[in-house]
């Protein structure tokens, strides 16, 4: 099955400066990699995703990069803010429409700094 | 309502009992899943549902736990004669499952249970 890995566990990085959360999978079939965020006492949101067909997806301060090749993807943070401080959660499924098979990370505890 | 709504939101519980947690979905989501957050921990699958599929429960961790979804819609989950290592928060999330963007999961705020 797939086996999703990711690191740092904990990043602590001053406001304003960038974050960057990176994972690697194992399953070459993976197709698609959301990117879920998990405020302290709240349920998890997806913030971002990409598909295998495109190797750079970004929605204002939030881009992800995929290199099928390596078989790893990164969340880039630009410009931190104290709101972005959260837990992070990476991805990865055969997708095809249903989320059965979405293997997560472990997750990143972000700090963001003042 | 307009999310993935769980009940209880807490639950503490004696070594032993079983407990049942239950988990409302998002109407019109035919794909349903359950997932179990130890502290400081990922998100660990357990159960998913689609539609009137057979539900894929390759996650669960032993045959004290189980679930049903009755009618397309309503979860529960139940854990049989509790013990200690099960005290994490259950995490609902559904989704449109086999569509066009259908990956996208909506969860819901959680149950932490406690076994003392």
């Amino acid at each position: 099955g797939e086996n999703v890995e990711q690191h740092p566990s904990t990043l602590s990085v001053q406001e304003g400066d960038s974050a960057v959360i990176k994972c690697t999978y194992s399953d070459s079939a993976s197709n698609y990699f959301p990117w879920y965020k998990q405020e302290l006492g709240k349920r998890p949101q997806l913030i971002i995703d990409i598909r295998s067909n495109v190797g750079e997806k970004k929605d204002q301060r939030i881009a992800v990069t995929l290199n099928k090749t390596a078989k790893h993807f990164s969340l880039h943070i630009t410009e931190t803010q104290p709101e972005d401080s959260a837990v992070y959660f990476c991805a990865a499924s055969i997708g095809g429409g249903g989320a059965d098979g979405l293997t997560f990370g472990k997750g990143t505890h972000l700090i963001i700094q003042p | 309502g307009a999310g993935v709504s769980q009940s209880p939101s807490n639950k503490v519980t004696e070594k032993g009992k079983d407990v049942e947690l239950r988990c409302d979905p998002i109407s019109g989501h035919t794909a349903l899943y359950w997932y179990r957050q130890s502290l400081g921990q990922g998100l660990e699958f357990l159960i998913y549902f689609q539609g009137n599929s057979a539900p894929d429960k390759s996650g669960l961790p032993s045959d004290r736990f189980s679930a049903e979804r009755t009618g397309g819609s309503v979860s529960t989950l139940t854990i049989q004669r509790t013990q200690q290592e099960d005290s994490a928060v259950y995490l609902c999330a559904s989704s449109l499952g086999l569509t066009s963007g259908g990956e996208k999961l909506f969860f819901g705020s959680g149950t932490q249970l406690s076994v003392l």
